[in-house]
């Protein structure tokens, strides 16, 4: 399975926006990125998905790179609630079936 | 719109017992998987069914087992339960194999 790199952990403050990067430099044509985030003591939460191009959806903006080698996750207001750990996951090819987790970014939101 | 539920919430087992944990997937949704998750770590993919046929497998043991009912729910069932199994085991669903997956809010195994 392809891997992705992130942060261990980033700060934001409420109400700032927040660029949450990933590395996927092993990235195959056919793998979409995915993010999920996982608030504490509840199971993982879709947050967005694309192939190429950049995407925007009520949660969050997914900006790709070019080459596909990194994306940003940006969420553009942080909310306490947006406190998490956030996952960035490559779905795709013969394993389209499944999730492939990392350890994530925790992302702490100060008041 | 529900979304995926499970049960039971929260449950304790004595080593060398057995638990079936149980999943309602998204209406609609096809396919079930499950995943376990151990304090501190990522959820680990665990099976996956898809049309009530098992369509993936991690890296787990056979004391692990499961199946996907006419009706799309799920049952995990884990035998000789050991005091490592202790984790949060995670249903999902998605519409197909190859579609966006949605989580529940997981059942929490303690083995003592």
């Amino acid at each position: 399975d392809a891997k992705t790199t992130q942060p261990n952990s980033m700060e934001s403050n409420e109400e700032e926006p927040v660029h949450l990067p990933c590395n996927h430099s092993t990235i195959s044509g056919t793998d979409y990125i995915h993010w999920y985030r996982q608030l504490p003591s509840q199971g993982p939460e879709y947050v967005i998905h694309g192939l190429t191009s950049n995407v925007n959806n009520r949660m969050a903006s997914l900006a790709i790179a070019e080459d596909r080698k990194s994306s940003t996750l940006i969420l553009h207001r942080a909310t306490l609630r947006d406190a998490a750990v956030y996952y960035c996951i490559l779905k795709g090819g013969g394993s389209n079936y499944k999730l492939t987790f990392g350890k994530g970014t925790l992302l702490t939101v100060n008041p | 719109d529900a979304g995926v539920t499970q049960s039971p919430t929260h449950l304790i087992k004595t080593r060398g017992q057995q638990v079936t944990l149980r999943c309602s997937p998204i209406s609609g949704h096809k396919s079930v998987s499950w995943y376990q998750q151990v304090l501190g770590q990522g959820p680990q993919f665990i099976f996956q069914y898809y049309e009530k046929e098992e369509r993936g497998r991690g890296n787990f043991p056979d004391r692990f087992s499961a199946r996907q009912f006419p009706n799309y729910s799920s049952e995990l069932n884990v035998n000789a339960l050991l005091l490592g199994d202790s984790a949060l085991y995670l249903c999902a669903s998605s519409f197909n194999s190859g579609n966006t997956i949605y989580f529940g809010e997981g059942s929490w195994l303690t083995v003592v």
